[in-house]
């Protein structure tokens, strides 16, 4: 049982490269996130998926998107990467029951660029 | 409008020291929940534990406890005999439902 998984563990592109974050979580779990997290600050939501097929704006979705794959995978594609992109990126998932609100995350995602 | 505050950014403690986390949460939904998460320096996210409204009991898991007062809409976190294991960023966040609102964090220093 592996939880969440993000791949990859370390990233650095250049102004204008693209790249998919990918995450995956066998919790069987509905919803999925992704955050951000800049130096010193707290978490901050890109975008979410309350369910398979589902994919909603969270509070900083500019310059990013999201495809929710399937149950288990949920990847954030940054199209054109600029510097202000530079942060630590975090998967979650969670349940939607009373029971499993508690959002479990991945290692993290270390983006820099440059 | 649902906000969650941490008002202490920092707090340094000697270890053996007994230290308490704040936060304080605003919201107008009778049913909801609370979190404490724990980001060690590795950077991972720890769940720690979930609060529900309707239940004020507080809790106590070793040298961990938490206090919720729906009276001062506060859900504070209380380390006794602090360690420097301790040490990490402590997160606060409100739920009133599976999309979590979160605090800025308190970043816990236990000093050997």
């Amino acid at each position: 049982n592996a939880g969440v998984t993000q791949t990859p563990k370390f990233q650095v592109l250049k102004t204008g490269q693209s790249m998919t974050l990918q995450c995956a979580q066998d919790m069987n779990h509905n919803s999925m996130y992704w955050y951000r997290q800049d130096p010193g600050m707290g978490l901050r939501l890109i975008y979410y998926s309350a369910s398979e097929g589902t994919t909603d704006k969270g509070e900083v979705p500019n310059g990013y998107n999201v495809s929710r794959l399937n149950k288990r995978e949920f990847s954030l594609r940054l199209e054109s990467a600029a510097p202000s992109q530079t942060s630590v990126y975090f998967c979650a998932s969670s349940g939607q029951d009373i029971s499993s609100y508690e959002q479990y995350f991945g290692p993290g995602t270390r983006l820099t660029v440059t | 409008a649902q906000k969650v505050t941490q008002a202490q950014t920092e707090i340094s403690v000697v270890e053996k020291e007994d230290v308490t986390l704040d936060c304080v949460y605003e919201t107008r939904d009778t049913t909801y929940y609370l979190f404490w998460y724990k980001q060690p320096p590795s950077g991972e996210l720890v769940f720690l534990i979930r609060r529900n409204s309707f239940d004020e009991q507080n809790e106590i898991s070793g040298r961990y406890s938490w206090n919720f007062q729906k009276s001062t809409s506060s859900f504070n976190f209380t380390i006794t005999a602090s360690q420097v294991v301790d040490s990490a960023v402590y997160f606060c966040a409100l739920g009133p439902n599976y999309q979590l609102i979160w605090g800025a964090g308190t970043k816990l220093i236990i000093k050997p």
